[in-house]
Order: structure tokens, then C-alpha cells, then sequence
């Protein structure tokens, strides 16, 4: 099955900060990568969708300058946290597909920042 | 605004026993309903459902969807421990939105 590789699959930073996440597709070209947050014991809150060679499209009250988010090529998107903060601490996971298809999740991203 | 509505949010079940979760949905531009499976950390696929009626069933699971009164069943028959997780729906209409997720916990 399709792969979607995500890493680092931790990472721990001091405030101020900014940490990059990446997500690739090893297997087959995804035209639409998606990001989210998850908070201790609730669901995915989608955070941004994003398609290969055009600006990503943020939901609301997602900040577009704190989370940049580049889709590059087919198989590679970068989420970066801007100068972390304690509050942007949470579990970050990308998952890739094609329109209209299932998606591919990524193992996930435990950002810490102290 | 789309919104996805699991039930029930938990369920504590016994080895054996049967369980059926629920998924309905409010949605403009449906193109397939999905459900996962969460255990730890990221999901893992189990079903997408595009069209009314038509059961899929992989081993002990199946699902269906009615495209009609907007909800799709998730059955897990004969459930082992190893079927505790979070399970969650998520309906794509150009984007996807997940539901709250139904905790199965299932004891031995």
C-alpha cells in the first residue's frame, strides 16, 4: 500500500524557535497533502490543506504566518512552526491522496517546545 | 458549515461480542465517506464508501453507507482486545472532516 513517510517523528525545541516537518509520499504522487493538530483525546482538527505548486489554503483561525507550509513537488510538503511557542506543543500529522480518494496518513510529529 | 457527528464517543465491550458505530454527516459536494482506525498515534485506513447500500467488509468489519438519510454504520463482529482503538469517520467534500471518533475499548 501507499506510503507516507513523516519526520522528525519528535521533536523537542526551546520557545522562540521555528522547526520544519516534512511529509513525503514514497510511492505515488500526491496532488494534495492535508495537515492537522490533535490535542490530547480529540480528533484531527485540519489545519491547512495544501496542492502541489499553489498556496496553501488554511482553515479558519489557523494562522498562515505562524504555520508555512510549502508544497514544493508531488511528493514533498514541509510544515514549519515559526517561533514555537508552549501552546503550539501538540501532535502534528500529514496525510496525502489524490482528489476525491482515501488519504495516507503520516506516523505523526510530537512537537514539544519549552 | 460540514459537520461530521460520531456515536456513540465510547464503548467498552467484552471479547465476542458485537459492536456497531454510527457516522452521520452534514455535508455540501459529498464525494466519499472514510473510516480509520487510531490506535496510538496515526490513523490507518479501513474503508472508503461512495455509494448507498453497497456493504464493504474486510475479515470482522464491514460498513455501509445511505447516501439518503446521511450515515454510515461501522460493525465489528466477534471484537478481540486487539480491536480497541479510536475509531474515525471522516467525510470528503473536496476536504475532510472528521468526526469526534468513537473509543472502543474492548475487554478480555
Amino acid at each position: 500500500g501507499a506510503v507516507v513517510s513523516q519526520h522528525p517523528s519528535r521533536v523537542i525545541c526551546k520557545s522562540g524557535t521555528s522547526v520544519k516537518i516534512e511529509c513525503r509520499s514514497l510511492d505515488f504522487q500526491a496532488t494534495t497533502m492535508f495537515w492537522y493538530r490533535q490535542f490530547p483525546k480529540q480528533s484531527l482538527m485540519l489545519m491547512a490543506t495544501s496542492n502541489e505548486g499553489s498556496k496553501a489554503t488554511y482553515e479558519q483561525g489557523v494562522e498562515k504566518d505562524k504555520f508555512l507550509i510549502n508544497h514544493a513537488s508531488l511528493t514533498l510538503s514541509t510544515l514549519t512552526v515559526t517561533s514555537a511557542h508552549p501552546e503550539d506543543s501538540s501532535f502534528y500529522i500529514c496525510s496525502a491522496g489524490t482528489w476525491g480518494e482515501k488519504l495516507f496518513f503520516g506516523s505523526g510529529t510530537q512537537l514539544s517546545v519549552l | 458549515e460540514d459537520k461530521v457527528v460520531q456515536s456513540p464517543l465510547s464503548l467498552v465491550v467484552h471479547e465476542g461480542d458485537t459492536v456497531t458505530l454510527n457516522c452521520s454527516y452534514e455535508v455540501t459536494n459529498f464525494r466519499s465517506l472514510l473510516w480509520y482506525k487510531q490506535e496510538k498515534k496515526a490513523p490507518t485506513f479501513l474503508f472508503m464508501l461512495t455509494s448507498s447500500g453497497i456493504e464493504k467488509k474486510s475479515g470482522r468489519l464491514s460498513s455501509i453507507l445511505d447516501k439518503k438519510e446521511l450515515f454510515s454504520i461501522l460493525n465489528i463482529t466477534a471484537t478481540q482486545t486487539g480491536d480497541s482503538a479510536v475509531y474515525l469517520c471522516a467525510v470528503n467534500a473536496g476536504k475532510s472532516t472528521f468526526g469526534d471518533g468513537t473509543t472502543l475499548t474492548v475487554k478480555p
